[in-house]
């Protein structure tokens, strides 16, 4: 474990459903993020929380919705998605948004969309 | 913006046989570099990073990169190889300076070592 817990693993839900992802962190980091993972692509970011507060949403569409109560704790909101949206969800946290410190990984919500 | 290319999508090698993997950037202003590997069914791990100073960087476990700016590239080599080092390797980049820095990853290299 790298001290950052996704659940669930894994998930399969269909077009009209809706579900959370969960991700948890108790490393005393303050900036956390939501990259998607597609074969053979770039990780993609999807949206960054600073001190709690999104900083950053990179043309995310609307059916993903983030939500970070607290520092410790970020979700992934998802409603209506599309089968293109099946790929590997990962939360990273940091100390701070500077990458010098380098980005601690969680293993990752397999998600597919049928 | 910057942008990374990784030029092999899969490496396969055997056992004991030296490695590289190709990394090369895109950037107008001072950037940070690193490698991420990730194991199956696991997150990215921090490997090795370039920050500043000397250009040869070493990771714990016998990898290392050396920064080439005339080249911008990042790539990662290793001696010798383990079955245990079969995993996907990232590269990434960022800008050394400025306040909304972020990680801009490539789109991976399959190592595979055989036995």
């Amino acid at each position: 474990e790298t001290g950052v817990t996704q659940t669930p693993r894994h998930l399969v839900m269909g077009m009209t459903n809706k579900k959370s992802l969960k991700c948890e962190q108790h490393l005393g980091h303050n900036a956390m993020y939501w990259y998607k993972q597609s074969a053979k692509k770039p990780l993609e970011l999807m949206f960054v929380y600073s001190l709690e507060e999104r900083v950053e949403n990179n043309s995310v569409p609307s059916r993903f919705s983030p939500e970070c109560p607290n520092s410790s704790h970020l979700f992934l909101h998802l409603h209506t998605l599309q089968p293109e949206d099946s790929a590997l969800y990962l939360c990273a946290s940091s100390q701070g948004r500077d990458p010098f410190y380098g980005y601690t990984f969680g293993s990752g919500t397999r998600l597919t969309v049928v | 913006a910057q942008s990374v290319t990784q030029l092999d999508s899969q490496v396969p090698v055997f056992e004991e046989a030296p490695v590289e993997l190709r990394c090369n950037y895109s950037s107008s202003v001072s950037v940070y570099l690193f490698w991420y590997v990730q194991y199956p069914n696991q997150g990215l791990q921090l490997l090795l990073k370039y920050l500043s100073g000397s250009t040869l960087v070493e990771s714990i476990n016998g990898f290392e990169a050396e920064f080439n700016k005339s080249q911008t590239s990042f790539h990662l080599r290793k001696p010798s190889v383990h079955i245990s080092d079969t995993a996907e390797y990232f590269c990434a980049v960022s800008e050394a300076s400025g306040s909304a820095r972020q990680l801009t990853f490539g789109s991976g290299t399959q190592l595979t070592v055989l036995p």
